[in-house]
């Protein structure tokens, strides 16, 4: 198994919803990562975990919520967001001591 | 910051070689370079990377100034399947065992048939 997995494709929410996106991988990657991409934009990085521990925040508003309960999966917990916050959600994991990211298709969400 | 400047958009011919330009002259003696590339409704593609000296691999070369203020991606033989937005990375140490890639604009590549 070679690739990231992320569930769901598309997900729609209101502005009082609580939703929690899905990102797997079965490559005995230690370190996982939550990607932010805007239309047209780049990629922006929001959290990185290593050795399932919270290794980075981008200064993310406390909406976005990670988890990584085990060295596999890593969850994205979302509540109260703004219409601002519709983008392509992206994880990615990489090897230890490599950082080569194999990026998921992501999750495009659309807040209303 | 990035800090890594591509040209907006370029165009190639299929079966033609391709150079993608990027400068990066702030760069730190420990920053890698790394390119990565998104093809329409997929997430991003890991191509290829280096510090200092030139690379090869199956999808591309990478040539890197004497510098190492600017570098060239070079798709040997571009297909209709390399159309995608390329992107020219910093690889920043940011601790620990932790790396931080910071995405610049990219370059987006038409291949016309």
């Amino acid at each position: 198994d070679t690739e990231v997995t992320q569930t769901p494709k598309h997900l729609v929410m209101g502005m009082t919803n609580k939703k929690s996106l899905k990102c797997e991988q079965h490559m005995g990657h230690r370190a996982m990562y939550w990607y932010k991409q805007k239309a047209k934009k780049p990629p922006e990085l929001m959290f990185v975990y290593s050795y399932e521990k919270l290794s980075i925040n981008e200064s993310v508003p406390s909406r976005f919520s990670p988890e990584c309960p085990n060295s596999s999966l890593l969850n994205l917990h979302l509540h109260a967001l703004q219409p601002e916050d519709s983008a392509l959600y992206l994880c990615a994991s990489s090897p230890a001591r490599t950082d080569t990211q194999y990026f998921g298709p992501g999750t495009r969400l659309t807040v209303l | 910051d990035a800090k890594t400047t591509q040209p907006n958009s370029m165009e190639s011919n299929e079966e033609e070689p391709v150079h993608l330009p990027c400068n990066h002259s702030t760069i730190s003696g420990t920053d890698y370079i790394h390119w990565y590339r998104q093809l329409p409704s997929q997430g991003p593609e890991y191509v290829i990377h280096g510090l200092t000296s030139n690379v090869n691999n199956r999808m591309a070369s990478l040539a890197i100034a004497e510098d190492r203020k600017s570098s060239t991606l070079i798709l040997h033989r571009a297909t209709l399947r390399d159309a995608a937005v390329y992107y020219c990375i910093r690889r920043r140490w940011s601790g620990g065992s932790n790396y931080k890639l910071t995405f610049g604009k990219g370059t987006l590549l038409t291949v016309n048939p």
